[in-house]
């Protein structure tokens, strides 16, 4: 399977934690994605690299939220000090430097107790 | 900021029904649309999309959509829906020159046999 991989599925983590998820896009995709997802809404962009470079965060990633993409290959989307508001599916998607249209991971669902 | 609005978010029809869900953007210039689906226990996969030429797009198993630019919308269709098409609906609006999509909140889909 070439798709998009998530990495871990589920995550259940105390409060006050850090977390740290990692993403592997599709090889030859330069753009990479990161969104947030809760129950009942859509995916809610989080921030997007093209190649190793994070071009664009949304306003409301806080300073506890970091992403990394230090190749231009895999990413990964740490949160540091947990909070029960950030329990919701972590989505990441992929699309190539040709087309607009996104390829979807299956998603990191986290919990903060 | 753009905002997209999918109005039915929760729709049940019977097999062989026909459907069509709306979707409204407020983006006024150019734009380029999307309808990404979301079977239970998969990952979102991109349905079909509109970046210019016929108004009138069709995807895979049987699904379209046309773009009304007057009216700033996207409706997805179906003549005959299938227990198959069962499924989460979500529309997204990419303004054009931007990489960054925008998604409705999604319409959920039940269809009974």
């Amino acid at each position: 399977d070439t798709g998009v991989s998530q990495d871990p599925r589920h995550k259940i983590t105390k409060r006050g934690q850090n977390v740290t998820f990692r993403c592997d896009p599709i090889s030859e995709h330069n753009r990479l994605y990161w969104y947030r997802q809760t129950l009942g809404q859509g995916p809610e962009f989080l921030t997007y690299f093209q190649n190793e470079a994070q071009l664009e965060k949304s306003r409301l990633l806080s300073d506890r939220f970091s992403a990394e993409r230090p190749k231009g290959s895999f990413s990964t989307l740490e949160i540091q000090r947990t909070e029960q508001g950030d329990s919701a599916m972590y989505l990441c998607a992929s699309s190539s430097h040709i087309g607009y249209e996104q390829y979807f991971g299956p998603g990191t669902r986290l919990t903060v107790t | 900021a753009q905002s997209v609005s999918q109005h039915n978010h929760h729709v049940i029809l019977s097999e062989a029904a026909s459907l069509e869900l709306g979707c409204n953007y407020s983006y006024g210039g150019t734009v380029n649309l999307f309808w990404y689906v979301q079977y239970p226990g998969q990952h979102l996969q991109l349905l079909l999309k509109y970046f210019s030429g016929d108004p009138l797009v069709k995807g895979i198993k049987g699904f379209e959509a046309e773009f009304i630019k007057s009216k700033f919308s996207f409706n997805l269709r179906k003549p005959s829906v299938q227990w198959s098409d069962t499924a989460e609906y979500f529309c997204a609006v990419m303004s054009g020159g931007s990489y960054i999509p925008t998604f409705g909140r999604g319409t959920s889909l039940i269809v009974h046999p």
